[in-house]
């Protein structure tokens, strides 16, 4: 079955260190994105690709990196620069660049202990 | 400034009784209207796409409307179900930001045996 995968499910990071979650899609879609969604609010655009080894920063980038280096695969890093990284991040893909046939992964919910 | 309101915050409603949930958004250059289902702790799930074009899409017991004039989007859910029960997000890109949805901060619904 086509879709997005997202892991891990829940991750746990200690002050001061990176930690990189996955996302990788069988789609086939050129487009990847990554939102944050904090309680109780919509989502929030940190990154997004729109082909491979491109990516553009969004609202939010601060604190965070990415990189494209296969279609499939857009790996988010949250850097300890990013000072409240305590969220829900999910990744989505679409077909082409105007957000047709959106899809999201499961998501990953990031606590920092 | 972009932005997406959604009201009611959290609608509670006993089965069977057909509800209307609203969108409200602020850039009349509208290119693709979304309404997605989030279940707890998981990812978004499209429900209906209102291309700018359009003014209203149907799937099932749901039919989305789109009025850009008055920068408005309805959720029409027939005969509710307690699997309905879920939050409700609505979604807006542009013409000239087509990569980028923005995300009102949800209607959590809940539907009453």
């Amino acid at each position: 079955d086509g879709g997005i995968t997202q892991s891990p499910k829940y991750l746990f990071r200690k002050e001061g260190q990176n930690v990189t979650l996955s996302c990788e899609q069988n789609l086939n879609h050129d487009a990847m994105y990554w939102y944050r969604q904090d309680p109780g609010q919509g989502l929030r655009l940190i990154y997004y690709s729109q082909i491979v080894n491109d990516f553009q920063k969004g609202d939010i980038a601060e604190g965070y990196s990415v990189s494209r280096e296969k279609k499939e695969s857009f790996p988010l890093t949250v850097t300890s620069a990013q000072k409240n990284p305590t969220a829900f991040y999910l990744c989505a893909s679409s077909m082409g660049p105007r957000a047709d046939g959106y899809t999201f992964g499961s998501g990953t919910r990031l606590t920092v202990v | 400034k972009q932005e997406v309101t959604q009201i009611p915050a959290a609608l509670s409603v006993p089965e069977g009784e057909n509800l209307v949930l609203n969108c409200s958004f602020t850039d009349s250059a509208i290119y693709n209207l979304q309404w997605f289902r989030q279940d707890p702790g998981k990812g978004l799930t499209s429900l209906l796409l209102i291309q700018s074009s359009q003014r209203e899409q149907t799937s099932g017991r749901l039919n989305a409307s789109l009025d850009k004039s008055s920068g408005r989007s309805t959720l029409y859910i027939a005969a509710s179900q307690p699997g309905d029960s879920a939050t409700y997000l609505c979604a807006f890109n542009t013409q000239r930001s087509s990569y980028k949805l923005i995300f009102g901060s949800g209607t959590r619904l809940l539907v009453r045996p």
